[in-house]
């Protein structure tokens, strides 16, 4: 099957400016999940999807972060506008379903750089 | 707030030689816990998922147990090679989410 596609690999931008990220999970997968990595830290999440719902963004910092699954499939993730703080990597994740004892599975990720 | 941790934060080991890496978390009511393998630039590898209802899982030359009640998990490696130099993490799931530990970044030594 296919994996989780995440796009683009790498960003740069300055401070300030705006980015997003998009996210394909697994084909019926029903939860999506969207963490920040920092360097040498375990992934954070940010916010966790259950088809279109939002089901946990507790920790999304909503004054510049914003996320949407609006058809229940795949993802996007912005940020505006960035701040130094924010170079990570965001990874997308997804499973079968919330709740389930099936496995989360990753994409690669996207790099993010803010000069 | 459930609280992962992962001792040591890096180990180095020769060729062959078995190895354990250590998993502990706060909260013992979790639903299952994931071990994870993350290569340099890439996503998250999953390598073993334990049910809160079992105690161990293996795949291959991975072994990994899980006990609830003191709040630990092991991955025993065997026989390691080259190629198992990575980072591994662990993830464990209350049911709504996934909490991480900050990694062992293992390098296995030809």
């Amino acid at each position: 099957e296919a994996g989780v596609a995440q796009s683009p690999r790498y960003k740069i931008i300055e401070k300030r400016q705006s980015v997003a990220f998009w996210c394909n999970p697994i084909s019926g997968h029903a939860t999506l999940y969207w963490y920040q990595q920092i360097l040498g830290q375990g992934p954070k999440l940010l916010i966790q999807f259950q088809n279109n719902g939002v089901v946990d963004d507790s920790q999304l910092p909503k004054d510049r972060f914003s996320a949407e699954r609006l058809k229940g499939v795949d993802s996007t993730l912005k940020i505006q506008p960035a701040k130094l703080e924010d170079s990570a990597v965001y990874l997308c994740a997804s499973s079968l379903e919330l709740g389930s004892n099936q496995p989360q599975h990753f994409g690669d990720g996207t790099r993010l750089s803010i000069l | 707030k459930q609280e992962v941790t992962q001792i040591p934060a890096a180990l180095s080991v020769p060729e062959g030689e078995n190895l354990v890496l250590n998993c502990s978390f706060t909260d013992s009511a979790i639903y299952n816990l994931q071990w994870f393998r993350q290569d340099p630039g890439k996503g998250l590898t999953s390598l073993l998922l334990i049910q809160s209802s079992q105690r161990e899982q293996t795949s291959g030359r991975l072994n990994a147990s899980l006990d609830k009640s003191s709040g630990r998990s092991t991955l025993y490696i065997a026989a390691s090679q080259p190629g198992d130099s990575a980072t591994y993490l662990c993830a464990a799931n209350t049911g709504n989410q996934f909490y991480f530990g900050t990694g062992t970044s293992l390098t296995v030594i030809p």
